[in-house]
């Protein structure tokens, strides 16, 4: 069985700072991993993706997220928080192959201090 | 292209009443999915439909139904809503296999009494 482990349901940085989301998942066979990032009152949207080709995955709006087979790690960072990156971000893994189900983490909600 | 859209926005209620959850892509998608959201526990899936006329249970679908009516719509119903059923609905589709990227609708906030 498939899953995937968000640390921290709340993180909070200040503006201008590093943005560190973590992730850990659990998968027998090789993943697909992804980030999705939830504004107030919206459904949820890519961030990116890992589906086995480069570990270090760049997505939208500057964040990036690097696949670590050795720690089943696959954090979610940003350099810099800006106010606009408030929201609930969403780790999930799919098993790849086949017709395989997605399994999403709890979510983290991340707030930005001005 | 309004990607998916979801009816209605906000519903309310009472136990025992049904209800049917409308979603609609215009994006060519094969898969649809309905999940629902609960604080604390992330996303639960609870219907898909891999292709237009095929549907299977996900984690988590005692007391509801769906329908594929054809590529563009799927829906859900609650025939008799209970409290438990209180949550925030998401339709979501893919072009095809399930661990592709998913295109969600607003979702629908359902609030049973």
């Amino acid at each position: 069985a498939q899953s995937v482990t968000q640390l921290g349901s709340h993180v909070s940085v200040s503006e201008g700072a590093l943005v560190l989301l973590r992730c850990n998942y659990s998968s027998s066979v090789p993943p697909y991993l992804f980030w999705y990032v939830q504004y107030p009152n919206q459904g949820l949207q890519l961030l990116l993706k890992y589906t086995s080709a480069a570990t270090l995955v760049k997505g939208i709006n500057g964040f990036e997220a690097e696949f670590k087979k050795s720690e089943t790690s696959f954090h979610l960072t940003k350099p810099s928080a800006h106010m606009s990156d408030a929201a609930e971000y969403f780790c999930a893994v799919s098993r790849s192959g086949g017709y395989q189900k997605v399994t999403f983490g709890t979510g983290t909600k991340l707030q930005v201090i001005p | 292209n309004a990607g998916v859209t979801q009816t209605p926005k906000f519903q309310v209620l009472k136990t025992g009443q049904s209800m049917t959850l409308q979603c609609a892509q215009d994006m060519n998608h094969n898969s649809m999915y309905w999940y629902r959201q609960d604080p604390g526990m992330g996303l639960r899936l609870i219907y898909y439909s891999a292709s237009e006329g095929t549907t299977d249970k996900g984690e988590v679908p005692n007391g509801y139904n769906v329908s594929r009516l054809n590529k563009r719509e799927f829906s859900l119903r609650l025939e008799s809503a209970a409290p438990s059923q209180t949550s925030v609905y998401f339709c979501a589709s893919s072009a095809t296999a399930i661990q592709e990227t998913q295109y969600f609708g607003p979702g629908t906030r359902l609030l049973v009494l």
